[in-house]
């Protein structure tokens, strides 16, 4: 079975600071997707990385980047000088099989503030 | 680029009515969609797999005969809640895969509240 854990339920940051939400998941296969999606408050789910089991190379997009350890089936999610507009619920999920289904992360809600 | 486009976004009903959803993709074929529930404060969760042109693949738990889907045609799911009750009110949302030709994206529908008061 397949299992998404974001320990952090909630995290406050002041403005400029950094924040790290963390992912661990857990699954037998050997190939997999691991996605992040952002949901402010209108409910919408904005795509933000997905990484594929064999690529463990860590990635940066501007503010944001990306650890993946596959020794600790993490992939932990930074934000670099955090701003108010990143006030959100972040979602970590797993993508494994020939399915297109996602299991999802419980979510860490990300709050920025002055 | 490829969307996934849901509606409606917000749906009050009455309840004990039905209510329909729909799902379509706007410039891509998808043989497959995803129902996703999300109530609040609360992750997503799958309800069922949408097939076209054969019966839906209910996940455990969610009443099939409540939750009626319907994947007519390769761009378009519907998904129909039946019978609406005040503890059906949830954010529903739709999801399709891009296939090999947009590197395997998932697109999802900006999804759609639904209130039964």
């Amino acid at each position: 079975a397949q299992k998404v854990t974001q320990a952090q339920t909630e995290i406050s940051v002041v403005e400029k600071e950094d924040v790290t939400l963390d992912c661990v998941y857990e699954t037998r296969d050997t190939t997999y997707y691991l996605f992040w999606y952002k949901q402010p408050p209108s409910g919408e789910l904005v795509f933000l990385i997905r990484r594929n089991s064999f690529d463990e190379q860590n990635e940066i997009s501007g503010r944001y980047s990306w650890n993946f350890q596959k020794s600790t089936s993490s992939f932990n999610f930074t934000i670099t000088a955090s701003q108010v507009v990143d006030s959100a619920v972040y979602f970590c999920a797993l993508l494994t099989g020939t399915a297109s289904k996602l299991t999802f992360g419980t979510g860490t809600r990300l709050q920025v503030t002055l | 680029g490829a969307v996934v486009s849901q509606h409606p976004s917000w749906v009050i009903c009455k309840s004990g009515t039905s209510v329909k959803i729909e799902c379509r993709s706007l410039d891509f074929q998808a043989t497959t969609m995803f129902w996703y529930r999300q109530f609040p404060k609360q992750s997503l969760m799958l309800m069922a797999t949408s097939n076209e042109g054969s019966k839906a693949t209910y996940e455990q738990g969610v009443e099939k005969d409540k939750f009626l889907i319907n994947h007519a045609s390769l761009t378009l799911s519907t998904l129909t809640v039946t019978s609406a009750h005040p503890e059906d009110s949830s954010f529903y949302i739709c999801s399709a895969p891009g296939g090999a030709s947009s590197g395997n994206t998932i697109y999802f529908g900006e999804g759609s509240w639904l209130t039964v008061v």
